[in-house]
């Protein structure tokens, strides 16, 4: 079955620190990656797509397909970056259309 | 301003009432979406719809029910609420495209006694 995961439920890193949040997927093919976030009282919001391979806040993704992966990284942390991370897959539902798989995301904690 | 709205934000309602969960966008989407989150636990899509008179059920089962008359609204209605319905109930819209972007509306929290 295809399948993305986030092994890490809670992840705590002190300020400055680098960060890797970990998302793998097991399946073939080209998968279709995001990576999405919600802050304190914010609503969910897009972060990253592996398909624009774009720096957004300092965060970055590489799709890596030998070791069918996503992870998001930053290499300082900031107290800001505290919150829900979720790499959901896109996958096709039919009629043209797509739709997003959501796993349990990773809570970040930047300690001060 | 181009936007996605959810109302209300909290409802706190009695067992085997009927309540009405209403979403509505102005970003002139064509696809809508309802996912339902539990404390801690994962997004599960409960409804979807390409466009007006269109209405599918996501993964997850739910009792809920949809309707899409308007392009910009999209209202989710339990007929008789129970308390294993306590949740937020997420909104969402896109245009539908490969790799397109979701926007989320704030959500609503339901908590039914």
């Amino acid at each position: 079955a295809q399948r993305v995961t986030q092994p890490e439920k809670l992840l705590s890193v002190f300020k400055g620190a680098p960060v890797e949040l970990k998302c793998n997927y097991s399946y073939s093919g080209s998968p279709e990656l995001f990576w999405y976030v919600q802050y304190s009282r914010q609503r969910l919001q897009l972060l990253l797509r592996h398909i624009s391979r774009e720096s957004i806040k300092g965060f970055t993704a590489d799709l890596n397909k030998g070791e069918t992966s996503f992870h998001l990284k930053k290499p300082f942390a900031q107290e800001e970056d505290s919150a829900m991370y979720y790499c959901p897959r896109n996958a096709y539902s039919g009629a043209g259309s797509y739709q997003l798989t959501f796993g349990k995301g990773t809570k970040l904690s930047v300690i001060p | 301003e181009a936007d996605i709205y959810q109302t209300p934000r909290y409802l706190v309602i009695g067992t085997g009432k009927k309540i009405t969960l209403e979403c509505s966008q102005t970003m002139g989407h064509d696809k809508m979406y309802w996912y339902q989150q539990d404390p801690g636990m994962e997004l599960h899509l409960i409804h979807y719809s390409y466009g007006v008179n269109s209405t599918e059920k996501g993964d997850l089962s739910s009792e809920s029910t949809v309707s899409r008359i308007r392009t910009e609204h999209f209202p989710l209605t339990l007929e008789s609420a129970r308390p294993s319905h306590t949740s937020q109930y997420l909104c969402a819209s896109s245009k539908g495209q490969v790799q397109e972007t979701q926007y989320f509306g704030p959500g609503t929290r339901l908590l039914v006694l």
